[in-house]
């Protein structure tokens, strides 16, 4: 089985644009969680889609938004970059419900200037 | 995340030596993930220890959940080069979903 792809794999933007990334689980799987990757703030939960519907959503403003489409592959956007928001951007794909096992795609690296 | 915190931050290992990497929890935990990861890189999953108390082995690593404790233990049995990376504990607080606090993790150096 193909692995969880996540594309692009790097873009830089300039502050006050917006970015789209994408995630594409791996096949069968139902459930996408994002999370952001920085130095100074370890690994954080963004939020989790299952089944098109947002089931869990961590402590990010607004202006981070996400959906998924009826085939699982989801998106994440974020509107008005800061710099705040250069970081590695990393989606992980499970079968199902709670206590499966979560696999990570290798990641979007996101330069804000 | 002060929920979760993870011991030592950083390690060096001669090759060849045992090494375990300590996550102890402040709240009840319903599942706790470990992953390694290669720096700028994505997670590769280890072990998922489910809320109970488990232990897991997949060849020389052992991963142990002490529910009492709210703590896990990650061994390394004759530590190899191949081992090097940043090792992360991933708690699930909530018991529904996949929404993982992370631990700060472990820089794993192993050296020849």
């Amino acid at each position: 089985k193909a692995g969880v792809t996540q594309t692009p794999r790097y873009l830089i933007k300039t502050r006050g644009q917006q970015v789209t990334l994408s995630c594409s689980p791996i096949s069968g799987h139902r459930s996408v969680s994002w999370y952001q990757q920085t130095p100074g703030q370890g690994l954080q939960f963004l939020f989790e889609y299952f089944s098109e519907t947002q089931r869990n959503k961590g402590n990010f403003p607004g202006r981070f938004s996400g959906r998924q489409f009826s085939n699982s592959r989801s998106e994440m956007n974020v509107s008005t970059l800061e710099l705040g928001d250069s970081a590695l951007y990393l989606c992980a794909s499970s079968s199902s419900g709670a206590y499966n096992e979560q696999f990570f795609g290798p990641g979007t690296r996101l330069t804000v200037l | 995340s002060q929920e979760l915190e993870q011991s030592p931050q950083s390690l060096i290992v001669q090759e060849g030596k045992n090494l375990t990497i300590n996550c102890t929890s402040s709240k009840t935990l319903y599942g706790l993930y470990w992953y390694k990861q290669k720096y700028g890189e994505g997670l590769i999953f280890l072990m998922m220890l489910q809320k109970g108390g488990e232990e897991k082995s997949h060849e020389k690593i052992t991963a142990k959940l002490d529910e009492k404790k709210q703590q896990s233990s990650l061994h390394i049995t004759a530590s190899q080069p191949s081992h090097a990376g940043i090792y992360l504990c991933g708690a699930d607080f909530t018991g529904g979903g996949n929404k993982l606090t992370f631990g700060t993790g472990t820089q794993l150096k192993v050296e020849l």
